[in-house]
């Protein structure tokens, strides 16, 4: 049973655009949000998070959504560099049991095209 | 660079070879944890360590063993591996979980092993 979905696996987009990646959840003790990059032959690497106390974190041109009433998150790219070519990790955990543990969806594979 | 590596990067053995994956961390954390990723699917929690105790074993095979000697130090031990366990193996760390606070773990770039 996945706890965190990403039922996109890959989205292609051009550089410059919105790049909108999403994230669904079922546990509603999730309460801590994260998002990571990873390239290939390299580990994921932390992007940005978000609290259940808020409905939008921004950090440059990265901005995560949170909606808790339909369990979904999305992380906005904006405007969409070639760089920013990766898969895309979700992951929930809940900060007030379960140890923090991070439960990761299954990515999408965003490609940015010149 | 994340502060944390792993070695060997890329690994092939076979299935009545013994290996061990090692990870070491810079970030002064005292968490650390294993991750397995195979194609496709999530990465999955395999083991986590607090402070060099083992606080997690997330239902994992015994021909996996895991070491903490210190907490900037873990192994993981394979022995009687087989095909199937073919995957990306990443170690993480993180500051001790404390409720209520965040809990963003660091990534190293993974062995990759494959199970003859």
């Amino acid at each position: 049973d996945q706890q965190v979905k990403q039922n996109s696996p890959s989205l292609s987009v051009q550089e410059g655009r919105i790049s909108i990646l999403n994230c669904d959840y079922t546990n509603s003790m999730f309460d801590y949000f994260l998002w990571y990059k990873k390239y290939p032959a390299e580990g994921p690497t932390f992007l940005i998070s978000i609290s259940s106390i808020k409905d939008k974190n921004e950090d440059g041109r990265f901005t995560v959504f949170l909606n808790k009433s339909a369990k979904h998150l999305s992380l906005h790219i904006v405007p969409s560099q070639p760089g920013d070519s990766a898969v895309y990790f979700c992951a929930a955990s809940s900060n007030y049991n379960q140890g923090g543990k991070l439960i990761f969806g299954q990515g999408t594979e965003l490609s940015v095209k010149p | 660079e994340t502060g944390v590596t792993q070695t060997p990067r890329h690994l092939v053995m076979g299935m009545t070879n013994k290996k061990s994956l090692k990870c070491e961390q810079h970030l002064g954390h005292n968490a650390m944890y294993w991750y397995k990723q195979s194609a496709k699917k999530p990465l999955e929690l395999m083991f986590v360590y607090n402070f060099k105790e083992q606080t997690e074993n997330n239902s994992v095979p015994s021909r996996f063993s895991p070491e903490c000697p210190n907490s900037s130090h873990l192994f993981l031990h394979l022995h009687t591996l087989q095909p199937e366990d073919s995957a990306l193996y990443l170690c993480a760390s993180s500051q001790v979980w404390t409720p209520g606070a965040k809990n963003i773990q660091y990534f190293g770039a993974g062995t990759r092993l494959s199970v003859l």
